[in-house]
């Protein structure tokens, strides 16, 4: 079984700071990690994958990700936040990369200040 | 625009009252998936399809019933049997049998609220 785990549910950053939000996962089998956004009452909408093609992942909007295997980790990082990036940010993995077994953390709502 | 249209996009129901949610996509996406989000647990599986006329129960399935008698569609129903069905629900897809995708396209979602 996987499981997915968003270190921190509410994070705070300044307009042009870095942000970071965390993502550690647990899987039997080498998994396939995903970050997903939700804009407010709005669906999700896919970031970034990683698919063990690369540790490193470049996504939409300046996002990116690495994968860390040591760390079990896969975190989200933008060098410079915008107030556009006001939203919430769900980590998935999934064993076989297939949607049907996708497992979603908790979710991290991040602001970001003026 | 190729897209997901779930509708209503708000909805009130009073207890013991059944109710269906609407999906629709024309994505032409063999898949598609109904999933819960309640604040701070992200979101969990009720049912998914991966074509027509056959469907699978998800993680939390108790309470809801589905049905796929046309691609483009993949209505919800809340039943009364759901004790607690006031929730975000959303409805997605995805190409199905396309190997490593686990890209889900998803709806605006429809918010159902029990009085």
């Amino acid at each position: 079984a996987q499981s997915v785990t968003q270190l921190g549910s509410h994070v705070s950053v300044s307009e042009g700071a870095l942000v970071l939000l965390r993502c550690n996962y647990s899987s039997s089998v080498p998994p396939y990690l995903f970050w997903y956004v939700q804009y407010p009452n709005q669906g999700l909408q896919l970031l970034l994958k990683y698919t063990s093609a690369a540790t490193l992942v470049k996504g939409i909007n300046g996002f990116e990700a690495e994968f860390k295997k040591s760390e079990t980790s896969f975190h989200l990082t933008k060098p410079s936040a915008h107030m556009s990036d006001a939203a919430e940010y769900f980590c998935a993995v999934s064993p076989s990369g297939s949607a049907r077994q996708l497992t979603f953390g908790s979710g991290t709502q991040l602001t970001v200040l003026p | 625009d190729g897209g997901i249209t779930q509708s209503p996009k708000y909805l009130f129901r009073k207890e013991g009252q059944n109710v269906t949610l609407s999906c629709e996509q024309n994505l032409n996406h063999d898949a598609m998936y109904w999933y819960r989000q309640d604040p701070g647990q992200g979101l969990r599986l009720i049912y998914y399809s991966q074509i027509v006329n056959d469907f699978q129960k998800g993680d939390i399935a108790e309470g809801y019933s589905v049905s796929r008698e046309k691609k483009e569609s993949f209505p919800l129903t809340v039943t009364s049997a759901q004790k607690n069905p006031t929730a975000f629900y959303l409805c997605a897809s995805s190409i199905a049998g396309a190997g490593v995708t686990g890209e889900l396209f998803f709806g605006e979602g429809s918010r159902l609220t029990v009085l």
